[in-house]
């Protein structure tokens, strides 16, 4: 089954230790990218990866480091999380073109205390 | 400037009535892909129907129409006779060609439940 797989789903930590949100996919997908959503505002971009070794910022990258070692993974990393970084985060992946559907994890929440 | 406008309040729909979610856009590229998702309570995205900026017919999928007026830089939502299933939040996303970027640009949403 093609598929976005995050983990954790859940997730409640202490400001400043540092966590990584693991976002796999099956596909062969190209392109990766992670979203956080908020109240109000929709998803924004955090950081997106075009091929293995390829990252560029988002329009929300403060905060966030990424890497793509390998096709399938694009882990996003909170090297001293924040409680401004409380939210709810989705990796996507798609193939590049202007019509591709962008298929999405379920979702990880987080909240920084 | 915001690229994705959906200025609806949060929305009760009779079921199997009709609802339309307005969206409006902002580009100034002749290229362009637009896209609807839903998120039910349970947080994942759902994809629901796509509209290219060429293409002559609006878009349609199942019980999903796309109601797209590309001179006012409009792409609302029609679901027809709407299900309890239905309710969920709907975003609207477009797609532009920035070189390497196949970012989505998402609107905030709009919030529909259905009532029976």
């Amino acid at each position: 089954e093609a598929q976005v797989t995050q983990n954790p789903r859940y997730l409640i930590t202490v400001t400043g230790k540092k966590l990584t949100v693991t976002c796999s996919q099956n596909m062969n997908h190209e392109y990766m990218s992670w979203y956080r959503q908020d109240p109000g505002l929709g998803l924004r971009q955090i950081y997106y990866s075009m091929n293995v070794e390829v990252t560029d910022k988002g329009d929300v990258p403060e905060g966030y480091k990424v890497s793509r070692k390998e096709k399938r993974n694009f882990p996003l990393i909170l090297e001293s999380p924040s409680p401004n970084q409380t939210s709810l985060y989705f990796c996507a992946s798609s193939l590049q073109g202007l019509d591709t559907e962008a298929f999405f994890g379920q979702g990880t929440r987080l909240t920084v205390v | 400037a915001q690229k994705i406008t959906q200025t609806q309040p949060g929305m009760f729909v009779q079921e199997k009535e009709a609802v339309t979610l307005d969206c409006t856009y902002d580009t100034s590229d002749p290229s362009y892909g637009l896209f609807w998702y839903k998120q039910p309570s349970s947080g994942e995205m759902i994809f629901l129907i796509y509209q290219g900026s060429y293409d002559q017919q609006n878009a349609t999928e199942g019980r999903y129409s796309l109601n797209f007026q590309k001179a006012r830089k409009s792409a609302n939502l029609v679901i027809s006779a709407s299900q309890l299933g239905d309710s969920a939040m709907y975003f609207c996303a477009m797609r532009e060609p920035y070189y390497g970027n196949n970012r989505l640009a998402f609107g905030k949403g709009n919030q529909v439940v259905v009532i029976p």
